[in-house]
């Protein structure tokens, strides 16, 4: 069956920067891409940007530029989201989703909280 | 930028049918999909391609589009349908985005 297993919790100070990762399993990695969405407390969902896992290409979200990179390790079915100048207002549940016939498949949540 | 605009909120009584809207200058252009989000729960895909639904969900969830609006409508809501709804679409050059999300509260 198909799953995405994230990487756990995380407290960074601002101005850190936090790396999360996405395992998948069940499918091949590499037929389908990974986009990363986000959800701070009490919010809606925010969509971060996304990666094709075939060829490493990537779109990202117009605010995130310059402060986020995702990329993948097709040797570990693995996707990575890294977001760099953390601000309180970065706190927030991330997710990875798998796009298939729209976000078909999603990991359990990564909590990343940011405070001095 | 972009934007999907839903209404914050719908209610219900058990029964019922609830239809939450969602709408955007694209959406003509663009396939819209619905997930719910219950709390503590990561989303879940309820209707892609306008008004497809994706196995293992109900037959009550069904979608539709008209013009720039789109619809989920749940037929015969139960309380376990109790959930935040949002809808997800594109712009032109591939940039997803989510409406703000409708909160379903059954009576």
């Amino acid at each position: 069956q198909v799953q995405l297993v994230q990487s756990g919790a995380e407290v960074k100070k601002p101005g850190a920067s936090v790396k999360v990762s996405c395992k998948a399993s069940g499918y091949t990695f590499t037929s389908y891409g990974i986009s990363w969405v986000r959800q701070a407390p009490g919010q809606g969902l925010e969509w971060m940007g996304w990666i094709s896992a075939y060829n490493g290409n990537t779109n990202y979200a117009q605010k995130l530029q310059g402060r986020v990179t995702m990329t993948t390790d097709t040797s570990t079915s693995t996707a990575y989201m890294e977001l760099r100048s953390l601000r309180s207002d970065d706190t927030a549940v991330y997710y990875c989703a798998r796009e298939g016939e729209g976000y078909d498949y999603w990991g359990q949540g990564t909590l990343v909280t940011v405070s001095s | 930028s972009y934007e999907l605009t839903q209404p914050p909120s719908v209610s219900v009584s058990p029964g019922q049918t609830a239809r939450i809207t969602c709408s955007g200058d694209a959406l003509p252009k663009q396939y819209a999909y619905w997930y719910q989000q219950k709390p503590g729960q990561a989303p879940v895909l309820v209707i892609y391609k306008d008004s497809e639904r994706p196995s293992g969900i109900p037959e009550r969830f069904s979608g539709s589009s008209s013009g720039t609006t789109v619809t989920l409508t749940i037929s015969g809501v139960q309380a376990e349908d109790e959930a935040d709804y949002y809808c997800q679409s594109a712009d032109s050059s591939g940039t997803h985005v989510f409406g703000g999300g409708t909160k379903l509260t059954v009576l």
